[in-house]
């Protein structure tokens, strides 16, 4: 159980595009998600808290307008990165938050690349 | 406000010793702790928790670790390590549970045969 999944798992695009990322859970219901960057070689980094039905919070620092969130339902939050530039270049970690276990689940990560 | 602090952003054991990796934390009020391990390209897995109940707490893979508030520590270890242990360990707090999780810098374990 406690399964949460990503998609997609890498992806590679052109500077100025936008790309969506995906986070489920799969096997259980989250009222909140988290969005994590992750550079190479060091720790995550919290992006924004993501709640069901309700807008982002976003941590400091954090570009709200470039980094869409989206909770529609109790297993889907997105993340849309908006006119991508190469220093958004990073791995991106989603986390979905069982109530009942009171524990973060994570996804396996995006890799994304911007040419 | 809280924080942790992984000493040793690598550690190296041979196969069959101890593993130890160390976490400070620093918070206001009593804390939850966690470890997650993550293997290369993957997301976070998580090992065990400490949220005030037993002060020893146990994880999978035979993983464990002590909450040591005169000492503020919460190192993991494990008495025989692997070569499947090897990857980089996160300790993380938090004030609430499981939200706002704040991550240590990680360390890097590896393993010699």
């Amino acid at each position: 159980g406690a399964v949460v999944s990503q998609h997609p798992s890498w992806v590679i695009c052109k500077s100025g595009t936008s790309v969506k990322i995906e986070c489920r859970s799969l096997d259980f219901q989250a009222t909140t998600m988290f969005w994590y960057r992750q550079f190479p070689k060091q720790s995550l980094m919290l992006m924004a808290t993501s709640n069901e039905g309700s807008k982002a919070t976003y941590e400091q620092g954090v570009e709200k307008d470039k980094f869409l969130i989206n909770h529609a339902s109790l297993t889907l939050s997105t993340l849309t990165v908006t006119s991508a530039h190469p220093e958004d270049s990073s791995f991106y970690i989603c986390s979905a938050r069982n109530s009942i276990t009171d524990t973060q689940y994570f996804g396996p990560g995006t890799r994304l690349t911007v040419l | 406000a809280q924080s942790v602090t992984q000493l040793g952003s690598h550690v190296s054991v041979s196969e069959g010793a101890l593993v130890l990796l160390r976490c400070n934390y620093s918070s206001s009020v009593p804390p939850y702790l966690f470890w997650y391990v993550q293997y290369p390209n993957q997301g976070l897995q998580l090992l065990l928790k400490y949220t005030s109940a037993a002060t020893l707490v146990k994880g999978i893979n035979d993983f464990e670790a002590e909450f040591k508030k005169s000492e503020t520590s919460f190192h993991l270890t494990k008495p025989s390590a692997h070569m499947s242990d090897a990857a980089e360990y996160f300790c993380a707090v938090s004030l609430t549970g499981a939200n706002n999780l704040f991550f240590g810098t990680g360390t890097r374990l590896t393993v010699i045969p």
